[in-house]
Order: C-alpha cells, then sequence, then structure tokens
C-alpha cells in the first residue's frame, strides 16, 4: 500500500516552453501532498505544500507564478513549470500524506526535468 | 530557522556496522525521519522516531535523544545493496519535512 506515482518520469523540454507533471496516490488519499527540488549531490528542498482544495504554500525564494500547483482531487496534485529555463533542469519529487494516521510522507519516483 | 546536520559521506565494508549521525535544530518537533535514496530515485521510508529511544527494524536501527537534538541511524551487516544517500528529515513547524544533506555511504567488499 502507500503508493505515489508521478508522471512523466522523465522529460525533456525547450528553454520558454512549459511543462507539467502529475503526482498521483493510487491507494490511498492525501490532504497534503509535497513538492520537492532535488539538485544533483544535494538533498531535497521543500517547494511548496499543496492542500486539496485550497492554494499551494509556497516556501521562501519559489516564485508561485513560475511554478504552478493545483491539487484538484484528494489523489492528484500538478506542477507546472512556466516558461522553463535550463537552470530549472532537476529532479523534481512530490510525497503524499494520509488523511489521517501518521506523519509519515510517501513518495512518488520523481521527475527528471531537462531544459536545453 | 531549520538546521539539520549530518555527515556528508562515509565508507565501511560489506558485513560491518555503520553509525550515521544527525543533530538538528529546528522550530517545533514532530518527529524525525530516515530514508534511504539511491542514486536517480525517491527517497523509501526506513524509520521514524518521536519519542526518546531505539526503534529496532532488522538490520536497521534508529536513536532518538530530544533533549540533545541527536539522532542516529545504525546499520549492521553491511550489504553492497545498502550503498545509497541516507536522509534525516524532521518534521518540524507545520507538520514539514526538512531534510539534512544527506549521507552517502559506500559500502566496499
Amino acid at each position: 500500500g502507500a503508493v505515489v506515482s508521478q508522471h512523466p518520469s522523465w522529460v525533456i523540454c525547450k528553454s520558454g516552453t512549459s511543462v507539467k507533471i502529475e503526482c498521483r496516490s493510487l491507494d490511498f488519499q492525501a490532504t497534503t501532498m509535497f513538492w520537492y527540488r532535488q539538485f544533483p549531490k544535494q538533498s531535497l528542498m521543500l517547494m511548496a505544500t499543496s492542500n486539496e482544495g485550497s492554494k499551494a504554500t509556497y516556501e521562501q525564494g519559489v516564485e508561485k507564478d513560475k511554478f504552478l500547483i493545483n491539487h484538484a482531487s484528494l489523489t492528484l496534485s500538478t506542477l507546472t513549470v512556466t516558461s522553463a529555463h535550463p537552470e530549472d533542469s532537476s529532479f523534481y519529487i512530490c510525497s503524499a500524506r494520509f488523511v489521517s494516521g501518521p506523519y509519515e510522507q510517501y513518495f512518488g519516483p520523481g521527475t527528471r526535468l531537462t531544459v536545453t | 530557522g531549520q538546521n539539520i546536520d549530518q555527515p556528508t559521506e562515509m565508507t565501511a565494508t560489506e558485513g560491518a556496522i555503520v553509525q550515521i549521525n544527525c543533530t538538528y535544530q529546528t522550530s517545533g518537533f514532530n518527529g524525525l525521519f530516515w530514508y534511504q535514496q539511491h542514486a536517480g530515485e525517491a527517497p523509501t521510508f526506513l524509520s521514524y522516531n518521536v519519542l526518546d529511544g531505539l526503534e529496532e527494524k532488522g538490520r536497521f536501527s534508529s536513536f532518538l535523544s530530544r533533549s540533545k537534538g541527536y539522532s542516529y541511524l545504525l546499520l549492521k551487516e553491511l550489504q553492497m545493496k545498502d550503498s545509497a544517500s541516507y536522509l534525516c528529515a524532521v518534521n518540524a513547524a507545520g507538520n514539514k519535512l526538512t531534510f539534512g544533506g544527506g549521507t552517502r555511504v559506500l559500502v566496499k567488499p
């Protein structure tokens, strides 16, 4: 149980275009989903917290107009990287937490974004 | 602010024991997690400590001392597949995870 999927697993896009990444909790309902970014050989940095039916809460330094987050249901959150630039190339990982239960987060497999 | 420190890298021999330390200073504390992450993959859950003491789970054990802001992850009977990064993360204010920089463990034959 507690499986989180992400799609796509990797994507290459041209500078200036937008990319959407989906995060789904497959076998549980998640009130809260989190989006992280990880650069090579670095740890995970929280970008935003996404709550179902409400606006996402962004961490300091993360541009909300560039990284659009939508959490339309208890099993789906999306991250759209708008007007992508090469410096946005990174490993994007989502996680989800049960509606009720422990604070443990279950991580998706990640999406490797490369902007050329 | 939040500050979580762990060593950058450790090397150990197959069959041996390695202890990865983690110290933290956070505003709020709702538990400490250890995750394993292989290169290019997402983190996988290893352990969760919210009370002081030792939690044992097979070859992996995790210890917490809240008064000292200290935790360690103990890996016993090391196997080659244990070569990975180990991430210490604190569930702090706002129920958000703050991660340490990760410790890369290299297991040698």
